[in-house]
């Protein structure tokens, strides 16, 4: 099952514009982390936020966190062609004991930004 | 650093046959994972494992048998493939506390 589920599923925009994906989730969470995957790559990993975390910065990239609607969204600012890839949030459930840490991932957000 | 090696990095398989995909870190990291990727499914755990010898399955363990004899590999078994085994592998690893994932750069696997 998904815990996460990214909003939109595809945005296209222009360079030097603003992109913003949403991420919902269902369970309590330890942390919330963003990746992102360029076609036919691996996974890279962008940002991490804790559940006592409101926002963190990381470059261009700003993240919040709001655990009452169990929600995040990652901004890109300033676009680039470059950060035309697919975009994953994914979580870390509470620990209960068993959950190692594991990251359950949402579907992602294909990002296209046109030069 | 190298970080996580997956190899192979492509392979086609007939129904039925058998193969093991290899993950290696050189980063001394305690944790390692193996997912699968399928267009719209987002990653699905397969199996983890949180130290050397020591394996749990994840959400979709049919089908795959893992081992972890050393702490820098994990090895991703398919004793009997099928066609649903199809899918793009991901090895992960990470270090103890809140850290993210370091992935490799995937297994391309085709069953015919």
């Amino acid at each position: 099952s998904q815990q996460g589920e990214e909003d939109p599923q595809a945005l296209s925009i222009q360079e030097g514009e603003n992109a913003t994906m949403n991420c919902s989730y269902k369970t309590s969470i330890n942390n919330l982390q963003w990746y992102r995957q360029n076609s036919g790559r691996g996974l890279v990993h962008l940002i991490l936020i804790r559940s006592n975390e409101r926002e963190k910065h990381s470059g261009r990239l700003r993240v919040t966190l709001d655990t009452s609607k169990k929600s995040s969204s990652l901004l890109i600012t300033a676009s680039r062609a470059a950060d035309t890839a697919s975009y994953f949030c994914a979580t870390v459930t509470k620990a209960g004991g068993t959950s190692y840490g594991k990251l359950t991932f949402g579907q992602g957000t294909i990002l296209t930004v046109h030069p | 650093n190298a970080g996580v090696t997956q190899t192979p990095k492509f392979r086609v398989l007939k129904t039925g046959q058998s193969m093991t995909l290899l993950c290696a870190q050189d980063m001394n990291h305690e944790y390692m994972y193996w997912y699968r990727q399928d267009p719209g499914m987002g990653l699905r755990l397969i199996h983890y494992s949180v130290g050397e010898g020591t394996t749990a399955k994840g959400e979709v363990p049919d089908g795959y048998n893992v081992s972890r004899l050393k702490k820098q590999n994990f090895l991703l078994g398919l004793e009997s493939a099928a066609p649903s085994q199809t899918s793009v592998y991901f090895c992960a690893s990470r270090k103890d506390g809140d850290y993210g994932y370091t992935f490799g750069s995937g297994t391309r696997l085709t069953v015919v």
